[in-house]
């Protein structure tokens, strides 16, 4: 089955770090860009980050350039989002998106989500 | 980059049209015909439904367009059925591997 499964969400402390993982199955990875969205509570979704099909391009949202760090593992077909100074402002649920293997420029494949809840 | 303006809601009967707008800039869509919208419903995943503004993923009923005149994409859904009821968000291309999303649409079906 063709999927992506998100994982590593949880309670972390404003200040504080965490990874999220999205391990990919069903289709081959290493073909593909991958990017994060986020969905805070009761909003609407919010481009995060994109990683080119190589690892060679990442590309950031202003909100959290220099905080977060996208990364992947094409060996395990795991995506990967590095979190750290967290702020309050950062809950959401994460989905992980794949681009499509033709173009980047659309999402063809999203994960359930991964909820993330900073506060003290 | 500032969210796409879309109207909080639409609403429509069944087997009514409904048309679901989506205002950008020059610096994305206007600027590029990479125009996507998504569905999703509540507590789900969004999922594509239609890319490249105006082209059908496999699996999409053609009940579903997509159209873009300057700075406004649209989306319009024909023959509306109860299982349309959903947010509906779009999303555009903004330049430099980055993408902006609306505010999304709350779709109600009489």
């Amino acid at each position: 089955e063709v999927q992506l499964v998100e994982s590593g969400g949880g309670l972390v402390q404003p200040g504080g770090s965490l990874r999220l993982s999205c391990a990919a199955s069903g289709f081959t990875f290493s073909s593909n860009s991958m990017n994060w969205v986020r969905q805070a509570p009761g909003k609407g979704l919010e481009w995060v980050s994109y990683i080119s099909a190589s690892s060679s391009t990442v590309h950031y949202a202003d909100f959290v350039k220099g905080r977060f760090t996208i990364s992947r593992d094409s060996a395990k077909s795991t995506l990967h989002l590095q979190m750290n100074s967290l702020r309050a402002e950062d809950t959401a649920v994460y989905y992980c998106a794949r681009a499509a293997v033709v173009t980047d420029w659309y999402f063809d494949l999203w994960g359930h989500g991964t909820l993330v809840t900073v506060s003290s | 980059q500032s969210a796409l303006t879309q109207p909080r809601s639409v609403s429509g009967s069944p087997g009514q049209s409904v048309t679901i707008s989506c205002t950008g800039t020059s610096s994305n869509v206007g600027g590029y015909n990479y125009v996507s919208w998504y569905q999703q419903h509540p507590g789900k995943a969004p999922k594509l439904m239609i890319y490249d503004v105006s082209k059908w993923p496999s699996g999409v009923p053609d009940r579903f367009s997509g159209s873009k005149s300057g700075n406004t994409a649209s989306l319009t859904i024909s023959g509306l059925q109860a299982e349309d009821e959903a947010d509906y968000y779009c999303c555009s291309y903004a330049g430099s591997y980055t993408w902006v999303f609306g505010g999304g649409t709350q779709l109600t079906v009489l």
